[in-house]
């Protein structure tokens, strides 16, 4: 049961041109949701979030839309350039404990083309 | 720079004998994660410690185990390696008492069953 769905593995751009990466969920309790990238032989590294009760984020060229009723996220990368080539993981977070838990979709690589 | 660390970065050990995987983190995080990631596939939680106090997701097999003998390492135990325990395994951390739901990743350890 996949709480957390990236439903496309790759998506080619050229460069200069807006990457949008989807995400969809099926939890409404979801408090905060994340953005990772992962560079081969490297760990995710943190992008970009959003707290469940914004519906926009932006950070630079990054901007983080969630549609809450919609249960779906995406981000927005503009203008993409080839050293954003990676994997985007979206990650949504609820409470656990005295902490958080992560919870991933599958990843979408990312290829931007010179 | 601090950092998570895993030791070794690849690891091969043959099926049905115990290895110990690794992680030090030099960020004073009090919470340490381990996940399971297999080829495309996302990141799936196996366990974390919030500080001291162990925590198992209920879908994680008993053949994994952690260790955790201070704040800045954690090991990971499989006792008894299955063809189908190949994956990359990846160590996190986070400091909830500062408010962030993100978590910081190392870069992973890939392991081979032969």
């Amino acid at each position: 049961d996949q709480q957390v769905k990236q439903n496309s593995p790759s998506l080619s751009v050229q460069e200069g041109r807006i990457s949008i990466l989807n995400c969809d969920y099926t939890n409404s309790m979801f408090d905060y949701f994340l953005w990772y990238k992962k560079y081969p032989a490297e760990g995710p590294t943190f992008l970009i979030s959003i707290s469940s009760i914004k519906d926009k984020n932006e950070d630079g060229r990054f901007t983080v839309f969630l549609n809450k009723s919609a249960k779906h996220l995406s981000l927005h990368i503009v203008p993409s350039q080839p050293g954003d080539s990676a994997v985007y993981f979206c990650a949504a977070s609820t409470p656990m404990d005295s902490s958080y838990k992560l919870i991933f979709g599958s990843g979408t690589r990312l290829l931007v083309r010179p | 720079d601090a950092m998570v660390i895993q030791n070794p970065r690849y690891q091969v050990t043959q099926f049905g004998k115990p290895v110990t995987l690794s992680c030090s983190q030099t960020l004073n995080h009090n919470v340490m994660y381990w996940y399971q990631q297999k080829s495309s596939q996302a990141p799936k939680l196996l366990f974390h410690y919030y500080d001291k106090d162990f925590n198992n997701e209920a879908d994680t097999p008993d053949n994994f185990q952690s260790r955790r003998p201070n704040t800045s390492f954690c090991f990971l135990d499989i006792r008894s390696p299955g063809l189908g325990d190949a994956a990359m395994y990846l160590c996190a951390t986070s400091s909830p008492r500062e408010g962030f739901n993100e978590q910081f990743f190392g870069p992973g350890t890939r392991l081979t069953v032969l």
